[in-house]
């Protein structure tokens, strides 16, 4: 059974650092690209950004560009999101979620995780 | 960046009814199209890809259909388990983009 448990959400200051992680099982890790998906709180889903199953590419939302540093370790089956230079528009709760091989050509997810809640506020 | 235009945004029905949902794109895609449905509460679920492919386990009464600029989401009998907010997905280009979202509530 696929199973994606992220952690390190909480409270942090406007400027702040926070690094999320994404245990992944049931699955081989290695070979699937992963993404993090945000969502604020009442609003819609806002893809945040994607790695490939080996970490050699990665993407960024222009939002977060030179701000977040997405990486994984294939050794530990963990997905990271290093999250520097915080604001209050951050505030979402995130989601790791694993690319879906059948949306070939770009990334549509089929396993999702239950979400860390990241709360940048003083 | 590619623009989606999701609609309704709120969306009354009853239970047996047949609902739709739009997805516009603000250029075309093809049939690089996503379906989701989210819950209060918990993570999205994955509906349908490629426009119109039903995922693995997702009920018969959902439907996908469009291509290019205009994409649709059936429901064909609204069941209880189905309120629920809706999103389509682009993934045809960087960045991927979700529409605003549909919330099917009980009328």
């Amino acid at each position: 059974e696929v199973q994606l448990l992220e952690s390190g959400g909480g409270l942090v200051q406007p400027g702040g650092s926070l690094r999320l992680s994404c245990a992944a099982s049931g699955f081989t890790f290695s070979s699937y690209a992963m993404s993090w998906v945000r969502q604020a709180p009442g609003k819609g889903l806002e893809w945040v950004s994607a790695i490939s199953g080996s970490g050699g590419s990665t993407y960024y939302a222009d939002s977060v560009k030179g701000r977040f540093t997405i990486s994984r370790d294939n050794s530990k089956n963990t997905l990271y999101l290093q999250m520097n230079s915080l604001r209050a528009e951050d505030t979402a709760v995130y989601y790791c979620a694993k690319v879906y091989p059948h949306c070939s050509g770009g990334s549509c997810w089929d396993y999702w995780g239950q979400g860390t809640l990241v709360t940048v506020s003083s | 960046v590619i623009w989606m235009t999701q609609s309704p945004s709120l969306l009354s029905a009853s239970t047996g009814d047949r609902v739709t949902i739009s997805c516009r794109m603000s250029q075309g895609i093809s049939s690089y199209l996503a379906w989701y449905q989210q819950k209060p509460g918990k993570a999205p679920e994955l509906l349908i890809y490629a426009a119109s492919t039903l995922q693995s386990g997702v009920p018969s009464r959902f439907s996908g259909s469009g291509s290019g600029t205009d994409f649709t989401l059936t429901i064909s009998c609204l069941q209880s388990e189905d309120f629920a907010t809706y999103y389509c997905q682009q993934y045809y280009s960087f960045p991927w983009t979700f529409g605003q979202g549909t919330k099917v509530e009980i009328k």
